[in-house]
């Protein structure tokens, strides 16, 4: 079946260090791809999406691109903040249900 | 700008009790889906409703949970016999259904600690 795999955290970085959370996954068809953020104690939010291959992402800093040919979904920003640190997931949708399917997270701590 | 809303946002249940949440989707959107959270964990599908019909049930949703959604608006999620193995974060979400990007807006969770 459809899955996301993510690479493991926790990831620490100092403030203004580039960041990469790798994202690849296993799916039938075309599915849209998601990067969320979940804050301490707080739900999911949308950070970013694309729709189709190619398409690049971006929000708040933050960038990926959805790569076909390797399945990938990495996300990537120039200079992390302090207030940057969170849980990310990556998460395909279009499956049967149209329901969203995540990856284990990655836990991001940033230190000024 | 009104997001998905959910109450409780804790609760702490003795095992055997039933416990009931409440999810409040986005007004105009008429997709909603039950996700559960452990620790650690990535969201697991648990359900989804297109207007009131309930349309899918993940294998994770035994026959100790129900859910509803009457008239198409707010959801109930009802666990009956609570088990310690319930103890998660359940998340609710709404999408619109039309298009195929699947964009699912999330509220803030239920905490369940069953002890």
């Amino acid at each position: 079946g459809d899955s996301v795999t993510q690479m493991e955290g926790p990831v620490t970085l100092s403030e203004e260090a580039f960041l990469t959370i790798n994202c690849t996954y296993t799916a039938t068809g075309y599915p849209s791809l998601f990067w969320y953020v979940q804050y301490p104690g707080e739900g999911l939010q949308l950070l970013l999406k694309a729709t189709k291959a190619d398409d690049k992402g971006s929000n708040k800093g933050f960038e990926a691109t959805y790569r076909k040919e390797t399945t990938s979904f990495h996300l990537e920003k120039g200079s992390v903040q302090v207030s940057d640190s969170a849980v990310y997931f990556c998460a395909l949708g279009g499956g049967s249900q149209g329901n969203l399917i995540f990856g284990k997270g990655t836990k991001l701590s940033v230190k000024p | 700008d009104t997001g998905v809303s959910q109450d409780p946002r804790h609760k702490i249940t003795k095992r055997g009790q039933n416990v009931t949440f409440r999810c409040d989707p986005i007004s105009e959107h008429n997709r909603l889906y039950w996700y559960r959270q452990t620790l650690g964990q990535g969201p697991e599908f648990l359900t989804y409703f297109q207007n009131e019909a309930q349309l899918e049930k993940s294998r994770l949703l035994s026959d100790r949970f129900s859910a509803e959604r009457p008239k198409g608006s707010f959801s109930t999620l009802e666990i009956q016999r609570t088990e310690q193995g319930d103890s998660a974060m359940y998340l609710c979400a709404s999408s619109l259904a039309a298009g195929t990007t699947y964009e699912q807006y999330f509220g803030p969770g239920t905490r369940l600690t069953v002890t």
